[in-house]
């Protein structure tokens, strides 16, 4: 089982719908989560952290659920500037070496339609 | 601010053969690292660098070798290219590393073919 989870999509949705993404973690012990945002043929960029309790980045909201070991992110209104491919982002403090380990997700892919 | 580059954008090798690319940063970011991204495995840690002079292997270091002689260089060296290694090349840097992650800044990719 790969640590970090992604379904790949591609998830088709007209605008102004809303969407929503799951992510899961494998290791109960990961302690930082994140959402990357990767357009077609270029570098990942940072879209949001994840906290516990929850939160929100104008149409983006991302949540933790710790007991289910996943994390989510909600996009309302969606635009055509959505279309792009999220990446989950955990980070793990390994046993072995007792240094946090970053695992990327294999990710996303959003397609907005007009 | 340039940001992270990376040099060069595209490049194709024969099997055997050696280069380098070539990932620098002004940020004067502690932490950098490189990533390989392969269709349906999102990007693996080949190497990183937690300062000058220290560097440590990541997740798939096999073929790949690193040096860390100043803060804003991070090149990656592919010793004898096998078409395995045909991936896109990401470079990343940030403020905190291994202990303390914060955002990771990425290059915008080399396209490596190796025939």
């Amino acid at each position: 089982r790969k640590e970090v989870e992604q379904d790949p999509g591609p998830f088709n949705v007209p605008e102004g719908a809303t969407v929503a993404f799951n992510c899961t973690y494998s290791n109960s012990a990961s302690q930082s989560f994140f959402w990357y945002r990767q357009d077609c043929r270029k570098e990942p960029k940072l879209l949001m952290s994840v906290y516990s309790s929850g939160n929100e980045d104008g149409r983006f909201t991302a949540q933790l659920n710790r007991a289910s070991q996943y994390i989510s992110l909600l996009i309302r209104d969606s635009k055509l500037s959505d279309s792009a491919t999220y990446l989950c982002v955990v980070i793990t403090r390994r046993m072995d070496t007792g240094r946090r380990a970053l695992t990327f997700g294999s990710g996303t892919r959003l397609q907005v339609q007009p | 601010n340039a940001g992270v580059t990376q040099t060069p954008k595209f490049q194709v090798l024969k099997t055997g053969q050696s280069m380098t690319l070539q990932c620098a940063q002004d940020m004067n970011h502690e932490y950098m690292s490189w990533y390989r991204q392969d269709p349906g495995m999102g990007l693996r840690l080949i190497h990183y660098s937690v300062g000058a002079g220290i560097t440590d292997q990541g997740e798939v270091p096999n073929g790949y070798n690193v040096s860390r002689s100043t803060t804003e260089d991070f090149p990656l060296r592919l010793l004898s290219a096998a078409p395995s290694q045909t991936s896109v090349y990401f470079c990343a840097s940030s403020r905190g590393g291994p202990d303390n992650y914060n955002e990771q800044f990425f290059g915008p990719g080399t396209r490596l073919t190796v025939l």
